[in-house]
């Protein structure tokens, strides 16, 4: 079965410093998303993306963050200067857009997350 | 402000037992309605509802969606120990922007 997968499974990194989280979207799939979960707190929209461009974007996506697709597989999330706050699990997702009769069905597929500490 | 409110926060009942989880939403410009089970890392997809009253079923699983009363339900019946997860209900807006709620906590005793 398909499924969305992310690297790393887990990264350590001293504040101040760049990161790139890494996804890889189901092939088929047209819109991709980025969402964080600070431990113990509810899943939070970071940024949607289609056709090679941001659709929306929360108020948390501020320009410490940028979002790129670079080679048509990769989608990546990119998080400058990192800051303590910014520890989070960083989940990527896809969704794909089926019709089915009358009815639009979308389903969306989460990747495994990204743990990200900052220290 | 956009916002997503489930109930119960957290959930104990025995293997066997029925549950009814609650969602109810005040988000502009909704698109559809969607619930995830989450255990120990990513949220996996259970249903998406975009039309009122129309139940969508997956085995013990079923939920519809009342956009008079702006909520939705998730029922799980014949629980099993297996369904311990925390149970998230999130809005999609037209705009793509998602809004999630803090999520139910479902714990089933044996």
């Amino acid at each position: 079965e398909p499924e969305v997968t992310q690297t790393p499974s887990h990264q350590v990194t001293q504040m101040g410093q760049e990161v790139i989280l890494r996804c890889v979207p189901i092939s088929n799939h047209l819109y991709f998303y980025w969402y964080r979960q600070i431990l113990g707190q509810k899943v939070e929209f970071l940024v949607s993306f289609y056709n090679n461009e941001i659709s929306e974007k929360s108020e948390i996506f501020d320009d410490q963050f940028s979002v790129e697709r670079p080679d048509g597989s990769n989608f990546t999330l990119k998080i400058r200067s990192t800051k303590l706050e910014d520890s989070a699990m960083y989940f990527c997702a896809s969704r794909e857009v089926l019709q089915g009769g009358t009815t639009l069905q979308e389903t969306q597929y989460f990747g495994p997350g990204t743990r990200l500490l900052v220290l | 402000e956009d916002k997503v409110v489930q109930s119960p926060l957290s959930l104990v009942v025995h293997e066997g037992d029925t549950v009814t989880l609650n969602c109810s939403y005040e988000v502009t410009n909704f698109r559809s309605l969607l619930w995830y089970k989450q255990e120990k890392k990513a949220p996996t997809f259970l249903f998406m509802l975009t039309s009122s009253g129309i139940e969508k079923k997956s085995g013990r699983l079923s939920s519809i969606l009342d956009k008079k009363e702006l909520s939705s339900i998730l029922n799980i019946t014949a629980t099993q120990t297996g369904d311990s997860a925390i149970y998230l209900c999130a809005v999609g807006r037209r705009d793509d922007k998602i809004i999630f709620g803090k999520g139910t906590r479902l714990h089933i005793l044996p």
